[in-house]
């Protein structure tokens, strides 16, 4: 059974303060690790898809890396916007499978101006 | 290019009572999968749909069940309303080549 753990649960953090977010998995055969940021009330919007180890993405102030048993985001000098919880999800390789993600429980990120 | 929309925003409902939730997917895409969220925790996987048919569900009661549409529009539906079914419910869409997935906002459900 395919699962997913992120640590910590939830994280504070002085604007500027730099971190990074952990997300440890166990899946058989990985198509594909999500990331994706979730403000409140709201639905998980996309930040980034890494497919194989060594895998390294970025965007603004977030960069994403993979490794065979976990992805860290990593956050470089946040800001208040940066606020949000941050998911990590995983798609397994199964063959007819629908594709459909296991998501971890998630990191609530609260930056302090 | 509207993105995945979903109705309604809110909704209250009493134990015992049934529900429809409602999405339209976004432009260009053609299945649709629907996640039930609990407060404090991660979205979990109810059921997809694909060429109007069911493709595959997660580990949820028949008291679930879904439809698609000719133009890749979905509903959800539960029957026999618990207290547990308290939740924030989001609608997925994406394309058969596609890996990723684009979310609506939800609809959060409470059954008091």
């Amino acid at each position: 059974e395919d699962q997913v753990t992120q640590s910590p649960e939830a994280l504070r953090l002085q604007e500027g303060e730099s971190s990074s977010l952990n997300c440890s998995y166990t899946v058989s055969g990985l198509r594909g690790l999500f990331w994706y940021r979730q403000d409140p009330g709201k639905g998980p919007e996309f930040l980034f898809t890494l497919y194989s180890a060594g895998e390294e993405k970025e965007k603004e102030r977030l960069k994403a890396t993979l490794t065979k048993k976990e992805s860290f985001l990593h956050i470089t000098a946040p800001k208040p916007e940066d606020s949000a919880t941050y998911l990590c999800a995983v798609q397994c390789l199964i063959s007819g499978s629908a594709r459909q993600l296991t998501f971890g429980s998630g990191t609530q990120l609260t930056v302090l101006p | 290019d509207a993105g995945v929309t979903q109705s309604p925003t809110h909704l209250i409902k009493t134990r015992g009572q049934q529900v429809t939730l409602r999405c339209s997917p976004k432009s260009g895409h053609d299945t649709v999968s629907w996640y039930q969220q609990a407060l404090g925790q991660g979205p979990q996987f109810i059921f997809q749909y694909y060429e109007e048919e069911e493709r595959q569900r997660g580990n949820f009661p028949d008291r679930f069940s879904g439809h698609q549409f000719p133009n890749y529009s979905s509903e959800l539906n539960v029957n026999a309303l618990l207290l547990g079914d308290s939740a924030l419910y989001l609608c997925a869409s994406s394309t058969t080549e596609d890996y990723g997935y684009t979310f609506g906002s939800g609809t959060r459900l409470t059954v008091v």
